[in-house]
């Protein structure tokens, strides 16, 4: 069973207001990805990174999207601005690097965006 | 970029009988396949992977089948009980795993006595 460690699990916010997520990766998990499912099902790759770097991200994560991976501090997910469009559940996913390519998931946080 | 397409949508399936799933992939650099489960209200729950070198793998109850010429991976519930009832997705990708993930839709299965 994964370990990944996501908070809050729902998350309620206004247009406009500032939305926030967090992730504490499996132990010894140095690489963490975030997605975004929305109710259809369809999965968007977001952001990752390894250790503290930026792998990869896509263009949506660089304008309203920030993330951070911090030193001994949980990941984290944050949309400055929510929009309607961005109700959806938010999985945060580690693995281990360099080759293994298994990813283990967190049980996502739901926002909300009234 | 890489495409998958996962069917059927909705598996319904009694009790003791197979269910199998099938995704098909764009991308013939696609390194990396797997299959999580997904309960109502939870995360994604790694089932198996597979590296492109292997063909088949059988753990608990699961079989992978993968077939790079026509870019087919498939996934087999055999004996299939009530707590198979889930969502069921494939997961893909290059070996640069920096990438993410790239998903199918989701397969609903229901399993019923």
């Amino acid at each position: 069973n994964s370990k990944v460690i996501q908070t809050p699990r729902y998350l309620v916010k206004g247009q406009g207001q500032k939305a926030k997520m967090r992730c504490i990766p499996e132990k010894g998990h140095p690489v963490v990805f975030w997605y975004q499912q929305n109710k259809n099902n369809e999965f968007k790759f977001l952001i990752n990174f390894q250790n503290q770097e930026v792998l990869q991200q896509i263009d949506m994560t660089e304008k309203r999207f920030s993330a951070e991976c911090p030193s001994n501090s949980p990941c984290s997910l944050e949309i400055q601005s929510s929009e309607a469009g961005d109700s959806a559940l938010y999985l945060c996913a580690s693995s281990l690097p360099g080759g293994r390519y298994e990813q283990y998931f967190g049980p996502g946080t739901r926002l909300t965006v009234l | 970029g890489e495409q998958v397409e996962q069917r059927p949508p909705h598996l319904s399936v009694r009790e003791g009988d197979s269910a199998i799933i099938i995704c098909t992939y764009t991308d013939s650099a696609t390194a990396y396949f797997s299959w999580y489960k997904q309960e109502a209200g939870a995360g994604l729950q790694l089932l198996m992977s597979v590296l492109s070198n292997v063909d088949r793998k059988e753990e608990q109850g699961l079989t992978v089948l993968l077939n790079k010429k026509d870019k087919r991976l498939s996934l087999n519930l055999t004996a299939a009980h009530p707590g198979d009832s889930a969502v069921y997705f494939c997961a893909v990708s290059a070996r640069n795993y920096a990438q993410g993930l790239t998903f199918g839709l989701g397969t609903r299965v229901s399993v019923f006595p």
